[in-house]
């Protein structure tokens, strides 16, 4: 089985400007989070969508959004760009078929955004 | 609100020595806990969990976990590191089915030749 996949793996973006980061979970997997990665802060939860619906979400503003597609796939949006959006950006899916955390979620490796 | 506390942002062990990693959590309900780790340029790879049952739980390339109820602890550990071990260590926890998990700061493990 293919893992979970992330576009681009790196990307580089001025302040100001949006951003668009797509993440495909393993096939037959219906939720997918998303998480930030930075030095300071750790990982943080963004959002988390279960059959293209958002089920979850952190405590991250507005300018942060997602959505899910009826394949399972999944992108992430970030408006209005500021340096401290640096980060690696980290898509997780799993089967949620129970609606279970002990579902195990499969990380993908990763959008690393930099900010100009 | 959940908490993980990961003691240690840097731990460094001899090639065959015992690895031990801290953690420890805060949850107002029975936890669900993970371990991760995380690889250079690498996305997170799940390495064990609990969710109930056997308070220690046996992971992947050899490391385990036991879970203490009175300490609110899951510390990881292995007998016998190796330099293929050398990573960041993430542990989290879940309230419950439906809440997203909560990761603690990780821990980087060097392991010296």
């Amino acid at each position: 089985k293919a893992g979970v996949t992330q576009t681009p793996r790196y990307l580089i973006k001025t302040r100001g400007q949006q951003v668009t980061l797509s993440c495909s979970p393993i096939s037959g997997h219906r939720s997918v989070s998303w998480y930030q990665q930075t030095p300071g802060q750790g990982l943080q939860f963004l959002f988390e969508y279960f059959s293209e619906t958002q089920r979850n979400k952190g405590n991250f503003p507005g300018r942060f959004s997602g959505r899910q597609f009826s394949n399972s796939r999944s992108e992430m949006n970030v408006s209005t760009l500021e340096l401290g959006d640096s980060a690696l950006y980290l898509c997780a899916s799993s089967s949620r078929t129970s609606g279970s955390s002990t579902d195990t979620q499969y990380f993908g490796p990763g959008t690393r955004l930099t900010v100009l | 609100a959940q908490s993980v506390t990961q003691l240690g942002s840097h731990v460094s062990v001899s090639e065959g020595a015992l690895v031990l990693l801290r953690c420890n959590y805060s949850s107002s309900v029975p936890p669900y806990l993970f371990w991760y780790v995380q690889y250079p340029n690498q996305g997170l790879q799940l390495l064990l969990k609990y969710t109930t049952g056997a308070t220690l739980v046996k992971g992947i390339n050899g490391f385990e976990a036991e879970f203490k109820k009175s300490e609110t602890s899951f510390h990881l550990t292995k007998p016998s590191a190796h330099m293929s071990d050398a990573a960041e260590y993430f542990c989290a926890v879940s309230r419950s089915g439906n809440t997203p998990l909560v990761f603690g700061k990780g821990t980087r493990l060097s392991v010296i030749a």
